[in-house]
């Protein structure tokens, strides 16, 4: 079956420590996303990819790090100058220049909580 | 700076009835639009959209409606089913989808 992956499913952390959410998809899409949800907040845009070996911020990048070096992997890490780390974070992908029938297609998300 | 606004955050109707849910956007360059579902603990998936050269989109129980001169879309779902319960996202783009922007969503419950 094609799809998302996203892990873990529910992830703590301490304050002042990195972390890093895996996201895998099988689809073969070019793009990649990592978006955060916070209550009463829409979607936010973190950081996005749309071919190996290249990413581009998004709107809420600072303390967030990506890397994009397989196509299928686009792992995200919370670093410890992320401010208010404690959120919702939904990985999606889809076909690079697209005619947008689809839109993205998400993982499950992973929970972050700071303790 | 919300470009993509639901000011609804919760609806609630009886089964069988019309839900309406309703989102308004503010960048006119906007010109691909979608809905998304979302259940909890998963992610939100696709469920239709509309281009900026349409008025309204039909799929099953589904329509879009835009109205680009209001800045605003809406969908209907109908009749409404206990299943249709769940968090609908409204979402935009440009030119292709690589910078989609999100509303904050609304959760819509279906009584039976």
């Amino acid at each position: 079956d094609g799809g998302i992956t996203q892990s873990p499913k529910y992830l703590f952390r301490k304050e002042g420590q990195n972390v890093t959410l895996s996201c895998e998809q099988n689809l073969n899409h070019d793009a990649m996303y990592w978006y955060r949800q916070d209550p009463g907040q829409g979607l936010r845009l973190i950081y996005y990819s749309q071919i190996v070996n290249d990413f581009q911020k998004g709107d809420i990048a600072e303390g967030y790090s990506v890397s994009r070096e397989k196509k299928e992997s686009f792992p995200l890490t919370v670093t410890s100058a992320q401010k208010n780390p404690t959120a919702f974070y939904l990985c999606a992908s889809s076909i690079a220049d697209s005619a947008r029938g689809y839109g993205y297609t998400f993982g499950s998300g992973t929970r972050l909580t700071v303790v | 700076d919300q470009q993509v606004k639901q000011n609804s955050p919760s609806l609630s109707v009886q089964e069988g009835r019309i839900s309406i849910l309703n989102c308004d956007y503010t960048n006119s360059m906007f010109d691909y639009f979608l809905w998304y579902k979302k259940y909890p603990a998963e992610g939100p998936t696709f469920l239709i959209s509309i281009s900026s050269i349409k008025d309204k989109n039909e799929d099953g129980r589904f329509t879009v409606f835009l109205n680009k001169s209001a800045k605003h879309l809406s969908l209907h779902i109908v009749p409404s089913q206990p299943g249709d319960s769940a968090v609908y996202f409204c979402a935009a783009s440009v030119g292709n989808n690589n910078d989609m922007r999100f509303g904050a969503g609304t959760r819509l419950t279906v009584k039976p």
